[in-house]
């Protein structure tokens, strides 16, 4: 089974913190992806990277970076925390073609920033 | 950019009725439409899928149809239980299968038996 995992299930931070969320995936994928999910707003795709070392802008990239050094962890920076943040944050991998286009989601950071 | 809009963002049924939701996307090069399952407090989970290539595609009780021409695509449950209770998301893929999908806002489905 296809695993990924995200570094806590809840965090609280304070305002102006430099906030790290991880995620790491089991499955050699080459393919992953954050989304933050809001009420009645769905998923919003924040970055995605289809490489080690490469990432792209998602819909709503501004007060967010990401990282990726390897391939099975990709990294959601928030560099100065703002209250506006406070979201559930989802990560997701998937393998590109092979007939099989799934994002495997992680079960999601709750984040709360005061 | 691609835009996905869904309705209804609830739907209450009773036990063992039909549930549709609808999604319409806007970029006419999406090519891939996923609908995602989510409990509550889990990770959503891939529940059936479509390419743009086909016209309906069937998995049990859970059947999506694709119209290219009008860009819109449906998830219709049949014989609804109780534990198809979640949220649904329906996505679309403008870049290619198995790239970045555009979500739409999701639909609260409550079964009641």
């Amino acid at each position: 089974d296809v695993k990924v995992t995200q570094s806590s299930r809840y965090l609280v931070k304070r305002t102006g913190e430099k906030v790290f969320l991880e995620c790491v995936q089991d499955m050699d994928h080459e393919n992953m992806f954050w989304y933050r999910q809001d009420p009645g707003l769905g998923l919003r795709l924040i970055y995605f990277s289809y490489d080690v070392k490469m990432k792209e802008k998602g819909d709503i990239p501004e007060g967010y970076s990401v990282s990726r050094e390897k391939k099975e962890r990709f990294s959601l920076i928030l560099e100065s925390a703002s209250t506006n943040q406070t979201s559930m944050y989802l990560c997701a991998s998937s393998v590109p073609g092979q007939g099989n286009y799934e994002q495997y989601f992680g079960p999601g950071t709750r984040l709360t920033v005061t | 950019g691609e835009n996905v809009e869904q309705h209804p963002s609830t739907l209450s049924v009773q036990e063992g009725d039909s549930a549709v939701i609808k999604c319409t996307y806007s970029d006419s090069a999406s090519n891939y439409f996923p609908w995602y399952k989510q409990e509550l407090g889990k990770g959503p989970q891939l529940i059936i899928d479509i390419r743009s290539n086909v016209g309906e595609k069937k998995d049990q009780r859970i059947a999506v149809t694709l119209n290219k021409t009008a860009k819109h695509f449906s998830l219709h449950i049949t014989e609804t239980q109780p534990e198809d209770s979640a949220v649904y998301f329906c996505a679309a893929s403008p870049n290619g299968a198995g790239t970045a999908l555009i979500f739409g806002k999701g639909t609260t489905l409550s079964v009641s038996s």
